[in-house]
């Protein structure tokens, strides 16, 4: 049973066109994460959060944004996507800081015509 | 510098060898460490993750780790076609920030 849940799998948006990526999970883990994954290359962490503490990775670009309205379900705003977004997007989560597993979620893979 | 530096290969293995992936670290307060497999246009999945000098084993797979040399490696054993993948390796550091490498992309040729 899938534990980190993504949708959509796949997401295809226009050059400017606001676009909302979601995370659910049924861990009830603390923390969450966004990840930016392109393609050949490393993962690269946007957020996280520490339950409602928001930490912004500081390169992150203002286009992205991201809330988390309760435990369960945390959200990607991507305001203005430009052709260079195209991306896999990953929600992960992990039950505490001194908890070391990271459970991903299936990603969404994210097009920009 | 990079954070977490792996080769990105392609890494050519054969069917039954032993596969040998390294990875380097600049951060010397980093405190645990990640080996993730993934497949093509699927997510990372845990491996292995070792956080004390030395080995550690489980099934097939062994990482070790050398904190003088800031160096961790992970080591398949009877390597098998399914273990073709891209594997990223990960470091906690002092912020609990969880950094990946580019990953290095092995193949197992039957």
């Amino acid at each position: 049973d899938a534990m980190v849940i993504q949708n959509p799998r796949y997401q295809v948006t226009q050059f400017g066109k606001p676009v909302t990526l979601s995370c659910s999970q049924t861990l009830n883990h603390n923390v969450m994460y966004w990840y930016q994954q392109k393609s050949s290359q490393a993962p690269k962490l946007l957020f996280h959060y520490y339950d409602k503490d928001f930490n912004n990775e500081a390169d992150t670009p203002d286009n992205f944004q991201s809330r988390r309205p309760n435990t369960s379900f945390c959200f990607l705003d991507i305001r203005s996507p430009g052709l260079g977004d195209a991306a896999m997007y990953l929600c992960a989560t992990r039950r505490g800081l001194a908890n070391e597993k990271l459970f991903f979620g299936s990603g969404t893979q994210l097009s920009v015509l | 510098q990079k954070e977490v530096e792996q080769n990105s290969g392609p890494l050519s293995v054969p069917e039954g060898a032993i596969a040998s992936l390294n990875c380097t670290y600049s951060d010397r307060g980093s405190q645990s460490f990640f080996w993730y497999r993934q497949y093509s246009g699927k997510s990372p999945e845990l491996i292995m993750f070792i956080y004390s000098n030395g080995d550690k084993e489980d099934g097939r797979f062994t990482a070790q780790l050398n904190k003088a040399s800031q160096y961790v490696s992970l080591l398949i054993r009877d390597s098998q076609p399914s273990d073709s993948a891209t594997y990223l390796c990960a470091a906690r550091l002092q912020n609990e920030k969880l950094t990946f490498g580019t990953g290095t992309r092995l193949t197992i040729i039957p």
